[in-house]
C-alpha cells in the first residue's frame, strides 16, 4: 500500500536560511507526487506536482522539489525562507483505482521563521 | 469567492447524535472529495465523487458515515450516532477531469463530539 513519511513534524530556520522538508514514499510504481501547504485558518493549497516529467520540479512562492527514485524521497526546499512562508506542510502521493484518484498525506511539518 | 465552501464550519454536538456536513465545490469542477484530518496528522482519504458516483469509499468510512452527491454538484457527508472519536477537521475538495491530485480544499468543517 502506498506510504508517505515526513521526517520531523517541526522544522525552525531563519530568515533567509534554507528551508528543507523531507518527504519519503513507498510504491510499488512511479508515483504522482504532491506538496500542499496550510496556512493558519485556511485550506490546503497545492504548492507543487510531480507527474512522471522533469524530475525537478518548481512550484509557487519559489518552492521546488526533486524526485529521487533510487531514494523513494521528494524533498521540498527554498534557497531563502521568508516570515511569509511559516505554515504547516504536507507531503502527498497520489494512489487509488483507476489511476491515481485519491491523495495520502505524510503527517505534515510544522515549518516556523524566525528573524 | 468561487472558491470550495464548507457548512458548518465549527460544529459541537453530544454523543449519540446525527451530524450532516455541506460542501459546495469550485462550480466546473466535477470530482469531490472528502478528507479527515485529526490534531498532528495528515488528512486521511474518506470517499470520492465523480459527478453523482460514488467510486472509491474508504474503510475509515464505517457504516455510521455517508456521503452524497445527488446531482452531481454539492455534497453532504453524515454521521450518524456520533462517538468522541468521530472529532475531527472534515475537509471537502474538488478537482477538475484531467489534472490529477490538483485538488482544492475548502476551509473543513470542525467536529467536536461531547
Amino acid at each position: 500500500a502506498q506510504s508517505v513519511t515526513q521526517l520531523g513534524s517541526h522544522v525552525s530556520v531563519s530568515e533567509g536560511a534554507l528551508v528543507l522538508l523531507r518527504c519519503n514514499y513507498s510504491s510499488s510504481v512511479p508515483p504522482y507526487l504532491f506538496w500542499y501547504v496550510q496556512y493558519p485558518n485556511q485550506g490546503l493549497q497545492l504548492l507543487l506536482k510531480y507527474t512522471s516529467a522533469a524530475t525537478l520540479v518548481k512550484g509557487i512562492n519559489g518552492f521546488e522539489a526533486e524526485f529521487k527514485k533510487s531514494e523513494t524521497s521528494f524533498h521540498l526546499t527554498k534557497p531563502s525562507a521568508h516570515m511569509s512562508d511559516a505554515a504547516e506542510y504536507f507531503c502527498a502521493a497520489g494512489a487509488g483505482r483507476g489511476g491515481y484518484n485519491k491523495l495520502i498525506f505524510g503527517a505534515g511539518t510544522r515549518l516556523a521563521v524566525h528573524p | 469567492d468561487t472558491g470550495v465552501s464548507q457548512d458548518p464550519r465549527h460544529k459541537i454536538t453530544k454523543r449519540g447524535q446525527n451530524v450532516t456536513f455541506r460542501c459546495d465545490p469550485i462550480s466546473e469542477h466535477n470530482r469531490l472529495y472528502w478528507y479527515r484530518q485529526t490534531l498532528g496528522q495528515g488528512p486521511e482519504f474518506l470517499t470520492y465523487f465523480q459527478n453523482e458516483a460514488q467510486l472509491e469509499k474508504s474503510r475509515l468510512l464505517s457504516d455510521r458515515f455517508s456521503a452524497e452527491r445527488p446531482k452531481g454538484s454539492f455534497s453532504t457527508l453524515e454521521i450518524q450516532r456520533t462517538e468522541q472519536g468521530d472529532s475531527a477537521m472534515y475537509l471537502c475538495a474538488s478537482s477538475a477531469q484531467g489534472h490529477t491530485g490538483e485538488l482544492f480544499f475548502g476551509e473543513g468543517s470542525r467536529l467536536t463530539v461531547l
